[in-house]
């Protein structure tokens, strides 16, 4: 059973286009992330949700917004695509910190990448 | 301005040997550093973690040593195995459970 799942795993889209990348966990978790990872390789947090509530939102231009359904799921929407949005996208999970001991707290499971090209 | 920095963008080792995969940090507000690990075409997965009031923490094979004076951290992988051959990835965070990630190194392990 996949733990983070994340769809589509490669996404080729024309600049100006609006997509959307979706997650699933089915861990159980209450927070959840995306993180972008640049041409650099560094991997950079985007947003973080926590029981469907946005607790952590990064300098990311407005054409992105995450969207929480519910606990297991956060989907990333991306207006007006622009080549630099060009990156491979993760998400991620993890439990509330606040209910577990402090030395397991904050591991976080990741997806396994949506790949975005932008033409 | 990175805050976690892997300087050796790659390492290449005997199977066998030990494995020293280093990472430096600024922010003396860290509290808990963790090490992942990432094979081509899949997310990262986490393999060991330490907490500041910590100097080393050990699972198998993998050791994570802590040194908060000199702002460093480093895993030990000993012995290293083919299959370890992967990217690796530090991480830390301040209170807020935000990562902050260093930019890998790739580990490339020898037959």
């Amino acid at each position: 059973d996949t733990a983070v799942s994340q769809t589509p795993k490669y996404l080729v889209t024309q600049m100006g286009n609006d997509k959307s990348i979706k997650c699933e966990q089915n861990l159980g978790h209450d927070t959840m992330y995306w993180y972008k990872q640049d041409s650099k390789k560094f991997l950079k947090i985007m947003f973080s949700y926590n029981n469907k509530e946005l607790i952590i939102n990064e300098t990311v231009p407005n054409r992105f917004s995450p969207k929480s359904p519910d606990k297991a799921h956060l989907n990333l929407h991306i207006n007006s695509l622009e080549l630099g949005d060009s990156a491979v996208y993760f998400c991620a999970s993890s439990q509330d910190r606040r209910e577990i001991q402090r030395e397991i707290s904050d591991t976080q499971y990741f997806g396994p990448g949506t790949r975005l090209t932008v033409l | 301005d990175q805050q976690v920095k892997q300087n050796s963008p790659s390492l290449s080792v005997q199977e066998g040997r030990i494995s020293i995969l280093n990472c430096d940090y600024t922010n003396s507000m860290f509290d808990y550093f963790l090490w992942y690990k990432k094979y081509p075409a899949e997310g990262p997965t986490f393999l060991i973690s330490i907490s500041s009031i910590k100097d080393k923490n050990e699972d198998g094979r993998f050791t994570v040593f802590l040194n908060k004076s000199a702002k460093h951290l480093s895993l030990h992988i000993v012995p290293s195995q083919p299959g370890d051959s992967a990217v690796y990835f530090c991480a830390a965070r301040r209170n807020t459970g935000k990562l902050i990630f260093g930019q890998g190194t790739t580990l490339q392990v020898k037959p």
